[in-house]
């Protein structure tokens, strides 16, 4: 069974930079045709697609987000990374991260984190 | 302001069957993106209920169902249960600048 779990600062200050670690156990990272996605929810909102990364390395971004993320991967630990630059209290929301599958087209994202509670506060 | 617009909120009895629409455009729905569902109840992750449009994963009821036309998609769920009071979110995907994830607002379903 897929497992993934966000693990992170729950507090950041403004105007530094967010960095979370997704964790992948019962699979392996590199293996089938995945991608890796980082989704965001501040409270009581709805979801917002921060970006996604897949196995052979290319990523795409939210375009309100694009000049602030960068999301990675390192196969080595079975693990995929955001960071977010520059934040600000708008920042300020619970991170998932989840595995999306795909194939002849796009079969969602089927396994999520938990979530991770990020607050921008100095 | 979501790319993709839904209803805030619906609501049935149980046994009732409810509709939640997904609206989007010539780029992303209209454009042959495909459209998922999640279920999301309160305090936790979301969960995938419908994908590429009208597919449920193993484990699903066969009371959820989904289907797109056009530029629009829908959720329906049959034979409505208190335990079906969730937020569902649609999603897909849009062209206007390489090929990003956009969600919808969001609908709460309300089981009266």
């Amino acid at each position: 069974q897929v497992q993934l779990q966000e693990s992170g600062p729950g507090l950041v200050k403004p105007s530094q930079t967010l960095s979370l670690t997704c964790t992948v156990s019962g699979g392996s990272i590199s293996s089938g045709s995945y991608y890796w996605s980082w989704i965001r929810q501040p409270a009581g909102k709805g979801l917002e697609w921060i970006g996604r990364i897949y196995t052979s390395g290319s990523t795409n971004y939210n375009p309100s987000l694009k000049s602030r993320v960068t999301i990675s991967v390192d196969t080595s630990k079975n693990q995929f990374s955001l960071k977010l630059s520059s934040v600000t209290a708008a920042d300020t929301a619970v991170y998932y991260c989840a595995r999306g599958l795909y194939g002849d087209y796009d079969y969602g994202q089927d396994y999520w984190g938990q979530g991770t509670l990020v607050t921008v506060s100095s | 302001q979501s790319v993709l617009t839904q209803p805030p909120s619906v609501s049935g009895a149980p046994g009732q069957r409810v509709t939640i629409s997904c609206t989007g455009s010539s780029s992303n729905i209209g454009a042959g993106y495909d459209v998922h569902w999640y279920q999301q109840l309160p305090g936790t992750a979301p969960k995938l209920l419908i994908y590429g449009n009208s597919n449920r994963p193993s484990g699903v009821p066969d009371r959820f169902s989904g289907s797109k036309s056009g530029t629009s998609a829908s959720l329906a769920i049959t034979g409505l249960q208190a335990e079906d009071e969730a937020d569902y979110y649609c999603q897909s995907y849009d062209s206007s600048l390489s090929g990003w994830g956009v969600f919808g607002g969001g609908t709460k379903l309300t089981v009266l």
